[in-house]
């Protein structure tokens, strides 16, 4: 039973696109995140959501919006896809922001041509 | 926000003992310390979180020296399976919203 899920695990999508990746977790967390990992593998924060904030690295272009339906989801959707968005995204749920029990999902390779 | 630096690369073989320093010169008074694991294809998986001095769990252990500018990851009798990317963290605890660049990590080969 997978404790935080993304679909799809693989997106390859053309450009100007608009898509959407779903995050599920299961473990009653309050916070969720959105992480993207580049080639480089520099691995970089996007959103953390709770119930009550929203916060946003200022470097994310606001194409990127998440969206939660509720506690357990946060949906990433991406507007008029950029060949640079191309990476694999990760979502992650933790109690505490930063804390031990941060635990990730698989990641979705997003690749736009 | 404090950068961390670390070598991007370690070679090791099964049963040795394997330390990676990471450093973080202009870390806050209220950040801690964190260390992720991550395996191809995989979410980066927490290791081990310190504040000061050591923190040792099932896997592995932090040693932060007084003035908690570097911190050093010990993996004892490491394995084949311990090979994987090693990221140093140093953030606070809110939301979320000081969270940090993880950086390019230190990818660990662990050799027969």
């Amino acid at each position: 039973d997978t404790a935080v899920s993304q679909t799809p695990k693989y997106l390859v999508t053309q450009m100007g696109n608009d898509k959407s990746i779903k995050c599920e977790q299961n473990l009653g967390h309050d916070t969720m995140y959105w992480y993207k990992q580049d080639s480089k593998k520099f691995l970089k924060i996007m959103f953390s959501y709770n119930n009550k904030e929203l916060i946003i690295n200022e470097t994310v272009p606001n194409r990127f919006s998440p969206k939660s339906p509720d506690k357990a989801h946060l949906n990433l959707h991406i507007n008029s896809l950029e060949l640079g968005d191309s990476a694999v995204y990760f979502c992650a749920s933790s109690q505490r922001g930063g804390g031990p029990d941060e635990t990730f999902g698989s990641g979705t390779r997003l690749t736009v041509v | 926000l404090a950068k961390t630096t670390q070598p991007i690369s370690m070679d090791s073989y099964e049963g040795q003992e394997v330390n990676i320093t990471c450093s973080h010169n202009n870390i806050a008074t209220n950040d801690y310390i964190t260390w992720y694991q991550q395996f191809p294809s995989q979410g980066p998986r927490f290791i081990i979180q310190g504040y000061k001095t050591k923190v040792t769990n099932e896997v592995a252990s932090l040693f932060i020296p007084a003035d908690r500018k570097s911190s050093t990851l010990s993996l004892p009798r490491v394995s084949l399976s311990d090979t994987a990317v090693y990221y140093c963290l140093v953030g606070g605890f809110t939301g979320g919203g000081n969270k940090l660049t993880f950086g390019t990590g230190t990818q660990l080969k662990v050799e027969l």
